[in-house]
């Protein structure tokens, strides 16, 4: 079973400037997440998504992060324009269904340096 | 406010020097709690969850535990491929499957 894809694995970028990172779900999975970590930190939820829906984005900076995850599957998070704090890697991860029992499966992250 | 906290923040062991390490946390309705394993450059990979307090599960030489307010992950005669930062997450009640991760403890086994 294919795992979960992103691309690009590594994004250097000045500030102000826009990046995109795509994402590729386990086939089936309803529910796709993606988190932000930072250097010697836990990875913190960005965005969920159920199906093509937004369940949760309370953590997503919204004045420069957009994420929209088309026909329900593959998914693209936008950061315009970028800031130095954004440098971190960015994990998308999908699950059978958003409950609370299902595990996550993570993809290999985006690691995204702003200079 | 709903916590994860991990301890120790980095830990290095000889090879067979066997450990442990800590996941509190502070959640309202524990729906579970996850162990993942993060090598450098890759995302974490799921590890193993743990439904109720006094709960075991066992995988190789990893075993975790969890009681109402901490879990363990015992390493029993580590190895050097063991090395690894390992995640402890927790879902919150009623957000549909929106985990909480602790920092994370940074393994280092060297031969």
């Amino acid at each position: 079973e294919a795992g979960v894809a992103q691309s690009p694995r590594y994004k250097i970028i000045e500030k102000r400037q826009s990046v995109a990172f795509w994402c590729n779900p386990i086939s089936g999975h309803a529910t796709l997440y993606w988190y932000q970590q930072i250097l010697g930190q836990g990875p913190k939820l960005l965005i969920q998504f159920q199906n093509n829906g937004v369940v949760d984005d309370s953590q997503l900076p919204k004045d420069r992060f957009s994420a929209e995850r088309l026909k329900g599957v593959d998914s693209t998070l936008k950061i315009q324009p970028a800031k130095l704090e954004d440098s971190a890697v960015y994990l998308c991860a999908s699950s059978p269904s958003g409950s609370s029992y299902n595990e996550q499966f993570f993809g290999p992250g985006t690691r995204l340096t702003v200079l | 406010e709903d916590q994860v906290t991990q301890s120790p923040e980095a830990l290095r062991l000889q090879e067979g020097e066997s450990s442990s390490l800590n996941c509190s946390y502070t959640v309202s309705g524990l729906r579970g709690l996850f162990w993942y394993r993060q090598d450098p450059g890759k995302g974490p990979e799921f590890l193993f969850t743990l439904y109720s307090a006094g709960e075991e599960k066992e995988k190789e030489r990893l075993k975790a535990t969890l009681t109402k307010k901490e879990s363990f992950l015992h390493i029993t005669a580590p190895k050097p491929e063991d090395s690894a930062t390992y995640l402890c997450a927790v879902p919150i009640y009623n957000q549909g499957g929106k985990l909480i991760f602790g920092q994370g403890t940074e393994l280092s086994v060297k031969p």
